[in-house]
């Protein structure tokens, strides 16, 4: 069964580095989406992308986030002079035809700012 | 932001019995409603996902939508052991895109 695939699994980076972290999607998906889970709250939208374009943001995703489809299998979400608060788990999305009525979750990236 | 509230629990509950969760939300413009399971420290698990009000059942997992109430509800009949585990709900309103909005996810305990 075709699964979302993300890595790394665990980063560990130091107060206003850069990270970059990677996402496979379903092969025939359509929709792309970043969310994020601090420890103990909401899963919380950061962004979705469609067509090779962010469709939609939240407050959250300003303008330390960026997204990127490099490739025709990739999806990236690159973090700039990343700050303690940005520590969570990052999943990544995706969705088919009908819209993202129905979104697969990747298993997550575990980003600790120190 | 408490657009979806979601009892956190902890829910214990024997095995064989009937699992009841429930959310409720604010925005009567979600339209789509989608149950989750998560793992600890794993990735959300689509479950179920319905469309405005009504039910559909999957083998042993009911989701119900009352759109009236603004409540939707995940019935687990004859609960095992392993669905252990944290359930989300979430719902989208398709005039805003596809964001999510989440609940809290309530944890469940299913006690062989």
């Amino acid at each position: 069964e075709p699964e979302v695939t993300q890595t790394p699994s665990h980063q560990v980076t130091q107060m206003g580095q850069e990270v970059i972290l990677r996402c496979v999607p379903i092969s025939n998906h359509l929709y792309f989406y970043w969310y994020r889970q601090i420890l103990g709250q909401k899963v919380e939208f950061l962004v979705s992308f469609y067509n090779n374009e962010i469709s939609e943001k939240s407050e959250i995703f300003d303008d330390q986030f960026s997204v990127e489809r490099p490739d025709g299998s990739n999806f990236t979400l690159k973090i700039r002079s990343t700050k303690l608060e940005d520590s969570a788990m990052y999943f990544c999305a995706s969705g088919g035809l009908a819209g993202g009525n129905e979104q697969y979750f990747g298993p997550g990236t575990r980003l600790t700012v120190t | 932001q408490k657009e979806v509230e979601q009892d956190p629990g902890p829910l214990s509950v024997p095995e064989g019995a009937i699992v009841s969760l429930n959310c409720t939300y604010s925005n009567s413009a979600f339209q789509y409603f989608m149950w989750y399971r998560q793992y600890s420290r794993k990735g959300p698990e689509l479950l179920m996902y319905t469309y405005s009000s009504g039910n559909k059942e999957d083998g042993r997992f009911t989701a119900q939508v009352d759109k009236s109430s603004k409540y939707i509800s995940l019935f687990i009949r004859d609960s095992q052991p392993s669905d252990s585990a944290t359930y989300l709900c979430a719902m989208s309103d398709y005039n805003t895109g596809n964001q999510f909005y989440f609940g809290t996810g309530t944890s469940l305990t299913v006690i062989p």
